[in-house]
């Protein structure tokens, strides 16, 4: 069982350059979350989505968009790279509202936008 | 987000020392998580509370939810060498909203 995988694992980017970074889950969870960790800063709420099909903005949603297709995927997007978005992403999953709603962890992305 | 309050921010304690952290808030939470995470990877999981005055073990670690609803601490006894590593606390307000991450403790342990 794989759980939550993300892709790439880091990746050094040219500003204004538009990336996306992958994340799958094989839980068969309902929802799915993108945090961005700073060092000072803790973890930090980017999107999420209770459902397949939907989403919505979490604390720190400028510069960022993401969609959900299926209920496996959830890729976020950066449309045009800027260097105060170098930081490391976690994606994250949860069974969904109604249940014990603990959220699970991918490996992370290590993002340097130069 | 609310941010929570959690502290010490570091310790650097002797292997087999017992080791104390909490965490805050200004707000009521229904869940407390805990999670540890090593360097160079995602936070684990370590212990999910969902009760006032929830006492709850995992091996070493007992973690306990404020009665207030506002606090939660976690302990590890008999420190190893492999609980090195920062761990935080995360506040959920109800089932299905966004975890809040206090800023972390980090923990080093000498042989």
């Amino acid at each position: 069982i794989a759980g939550i995988t993300q892709a790439p694992t880091s990746q050094i980017l040219a500003a204004g350059r538009r990336m996306t970074l992958r994340c799958t889950q094989d839980m068969r969870h309902n929802a799915m979350y993108w945090y961005r960790q700073d060092l000072g800063l803790g973890l930090r709420l980017i999107h999420y989505s209770n459902t397949a099909g939907t989403t919505g903005k979490g604390e720190v949603p400028d510069g960022y968009s993401v969609s959900r297709a299926n209920t496996d995927d959830f890729p976020l997007t950066l449309a045009s790279a800027v260097p105060s978005q170098t930081s490391v992403y976690f994606c994250a999953s949860s069974r969904g509202q109604g249940t014990r709603n603990e959220q699970f962890f991918g490996p992370g992305t290590r993002l340097t936008v130069l | 987000g609310q941010q929570l309050n959690q502290s010490p921010q570091s310790m650097f304690i002797q292997e087999g020392e017992d080791v104390s952290m909490n965490c805050t808030s200004s707000s009521i939470f229904n869940t407390w998580l805990w999670y540890k995470q090593d360097p160079g990877e995602g936070p684990v999981l370590l212990i999910a509370l969902y009760k006032a005055g929830e006492l709850t073990s995992n091996g070493r670690l007992t973690a306990q939810f404020g009665i207030t609803r506002k606090d939660s601490f976690l302990n590890i006894s008999a420190s190893i060498p492999s609980d090195v590593g920062i761990y935080f606390c995360a506040g959920q307000r109800n089932s299905g909203y966004a975890l809040n991450f206090g800023k972390g403790t980090s923990l080093l342990v000498t042989p």
